[in-house]
């Protein structure tokens, strides 16, 4: 089974600060047939389901504002949030899903400093 | 808007079944292979089972392999799962899940809002 893990377990950020979120798959998702990395990030608030962030390592999900972005490929990639606003505040979960069972990394909590 | 809605959670005794149903909505669900997941309390999320379009493909997690089922009725548009032999480490929200793009493999793109199973004596 393909492992993730994530770091850091959490982080608090200033409003309008950069929160960076790093994730690391045990083995390599990005699929040799068409180049796309099998990746993914949810955002999780309290109460709720997980939501879609980002999807194929660095794609945001129908609505999801800019600020979000992805990037990485292979076994290496990274979350980022430009300048975090109030309503940023959850944990985030990164996926793969190259590959069943389609894991997930054990989540970063993102709060306000 | 798509909708995926699960029923059917509640307290059960260690050993006993349950089965749990996600209504789906606003989409061809027959088109779409669907997924369960769980998150034990405070805890983080956890891939249970997989289900192909037409249901004739499923994967199970090794943990509820021979113990849980999936299954879909397209007629319906509902997925369920069978789960027996529960144990007290089964305790969790299960999530619903649609895989995007139609495929097998693929991010999952819209969740339900969840069913908390607890099992306990």
């Amino acid at each position: 089974d393909f492992v993730m893990t994530q770091s850091p377990d959490s982080l608090a950020v200033s409003l309008g600060e950069r929160a960076t979120i790093n994730c690391k798959s045990s083995q390599s998702v990005l699929s040799n047939s068409n180049n796309q990395n099998y990746f993914a990030w949810y955002q999780q608030k309290p109460g709720q389901p997980p939501k879609l962030l980002i999807h194929w390592a660095s794609t945001r999900a129908s609505g999801v504002p800019d600020r979000f972005s992805g990037s990485g490929s292979g076994t290496d990639f990274t979350l980022t949030i430009s300048s975090l606003q109030a309503e940023d505040v959850a944990v985030y979960y990164c996926q793969q899903y190259y590959s069943s069972p389609f894991t997930f990394g054990p989540g970063t909590n993102v709060d306000i400093k | 808007e798509v909708q995926l809605v699960e029923s059917g959670g509640g307290l059960v005794q260690p050993g006993g079944s349950l089965r749990l149903s996600c209504a789906a909505s606003e989409f061809t669900f027959s088109d779409y292979a669907m997924h369960w997941v769980r998150q034990a309390p405070g805890k983080g999320l956890e891939f249970v089972s997989s289900i192909s379009s037409n249901g004739g493909s499923t994967y199970y997690v090794t943990s509820v392999k021979g113990r849980f089922t999936i299954s879909r009725d397209n007629s319906k548009n509902t997925l369920y799962l069978q789960m027996g032999s529960l144990r007290p480490e089964d305790t969790a929200v299960y999530y619903c899940a649609r895989v995007g793009g139609g495929n097998w493999v693929g991010p999952f793109d819209y969740w339900g809002q969840g069913t908390l199973v607890t099992v306990s004596s």
